[in-house]
């Protein structure tokens, strides 16, 4: 079993719309999520993070964590074609948690 | 500030050719890493290097090599090319102060090096 999934997409939603990410991960002892955001012909930048269960709002975008069923979820309200990107979910690994482990990545397109 | 640097954007290979790709940082992170990114597939992690002179092996390692003799830079070097390394290679870097402190998970990364081996 992988150890973090996530629907390819591609997904595809008009301008103003709420967009819900996400990804289902294996092991119940991961703490912290986060989410990175890939444009096109870029590397990923960190978008949010996340530490065990609970939401987080930053402007438009917000990470929920729901543990009890392994789930993890980046909502994008009022979205905008700026925002059409890769978005990864990833969960850090290692003795310092700074290996990460990516998903597939989620191709949004947010069309005017 | 120009963060992390990789070279070169592009390059084709010819089967059985090697090359390395370049990477540095100017931000005096202690971990570095090389990922690749295939379509779908995510980043699938190489190598990785907690500090100068360390190095690791990640999900991927087979058919690449890496030094790390400075804090700056950490080249992946490509023996032997295949179609298989037809692929986006990014490098990262990040700061980490203690092990077990997962509170530093932030990733900069290059934009990327496309190798394509025919």
């Amino acid at each position: 079993q992988k150890e973090v999934e996530q629907d390819p997409g591609p997904l595809s939603v008009p301008e103003g719309a709420i967009v819900s990410l996400n990804c289902t991960y294996s092991n119940s002892a991961f703490q912290y999520f986060m989410w990175y955001r890939q444009y096109s012909r870029k590397g990923p930048e960190l978008l949010m993070y996340t530490y065990s269960s609970g939401n987080k709002e930053d402007g438009r975008f917000t990470a929920q964590v729901d543990k009890s069923s392994k789930y993890i979820s980046l909502f994008i309200r009022d979205s905008q074609p700026s925002d059409s990107a890769t978005y990864l979910c990833a969960i850090p690994r290692g003795t310092s948690g700074s290996r990460l482990t990516f998903g597939e990545g989620t191709q949004l397109t947010v069309n005017p | 500030n120009a963060g992390v640097t990789q070279t070169p954007k592009f390059r084709i290979l010819k089967i059985g050719q090697s090359m390395t790709l370049q990477c540095a940082q100017d931000m005096n992170h202690n971990y570095m890493y090389w990922y690749r990114q295939d379509p779908g597939m995510g980043l699938k992690l190489i190598y990785y290097s907690v500090g100068a002179g360390i190095t690791d092996k990640g999900e991927v390692p087979n058919g690449y090599n890496v030094s790390r003799s400075t804090t700056e830079d950490f080249p992946l070097r490509l023996e032997l090319a295949a179609p298989s390394q037809t692929s986006v290679y990014f490098c990262a870097s990040s700061y980490s102060r203690d092990p077990g402190d997962f509170n530093t998970g932030e990733l900069f990364f290059g934009e990327g090096s496309r190798l394509t081996v025919l």
